[in-house]
């Protein structure tokens, strides 16, 4: 069971390229979350989903894009990376009445 | 709107120690409530959570927490330190308001524990 897994780990871009992370579990867990980690501010949720198709805003959405087309994939998508965007990335997931979430390793993300 | 506030951003004990780390959150109906801990270049793992049973709850290797309401609070405890619980600690609420679909962090508290 592997959980939640995210690629890539470890990614450099430079300032107006677009990349996307990649997450999905293999729990069956209908709800699932990017989050975005800087020092000294804990966590900020980016965007969410509960559902295959059905995503909404977090705390911080601006510059990302997310799509939920398949229960277990939730792909988080930067536009036009900017050097604001250097951060690390946590995806998270959990299934209905069940409160806490189950977190990836991370992607830490470097733009240049 | 929901906050979380951790009360030191760096706690240091002695191997054998009380662990205190402080938590304490904003919310006009009582949340649910969660501690994380980070080990280096690793995700959140949960420690233990809140969620209206009993408001003094125990979680994995040795910690507790107890939910306060008149107090606002859900401070961590561990009796005796270990080296091995050197990390960073998140505390988080998920709000009813956010259908408890969100999560939301305070700042952190890294732990060190020395010999």
């Amino acid at each position: 069971n592997a959980g939640v897994t995210q690629t890539p780990k470890f990614q450099v871009l430079k300032t107006g390229q677009s990349m996307t992370l990649q997450c999905a579990q293999d729990m069956n867990h209908e709800y699932m979350s990017w989050y975005r980690q800087d020092p000294g501010m804990g966590l900020r949720l980016i965007h969410y989903s509960v559902g295959a198709g059905i995503t909404d805003q977090g705390e911080v959405p601006n510059g990302y894009n997310v799509s939920r087309s398949t229960t277990e994939d939730f792909p988080l998508r930067l536009l036009s990376a900017a050097p604001s965007q250097t951060s690390v990335y946590f995806c998270a997931s959990r299934r209905t009445g069940d409160m806490p979430q189950h977190f990836g390793d991370g992607t830490r993300l470097s733009i240049l | 709107a929901q906050s979380v506030t951790q009360l030191g951003s760096h706690v240091s004990v002695s191997e054998g120690a009380l662990v205190l780390l402080r938590c304490n959150y904003s919310s006009s109906v009582p949340p649910y409530l969660f501690w994380y801990v980070q080990y280096p270049n690793q995700g959140l793992q949960l420690l233990l959570k809140y969620t209206s049973a009993a408001t003094l709850v125990k979680g994995i290797n040795g910690f507790e927490a107890e939910f306060k309401k008149s107090e606002t609070s859900f401070h961590l405890t561990k009796p005796s330190a270990h080296m091995s619980d050197a990390a960073e600690y998140f505390c988080a609420v998920s709000p009813f308001s956010g259908g408890y679909n969100k999560l939301i962090f305070g700042a952190g508290t890294r732990l060190a524990v020395h010999p």
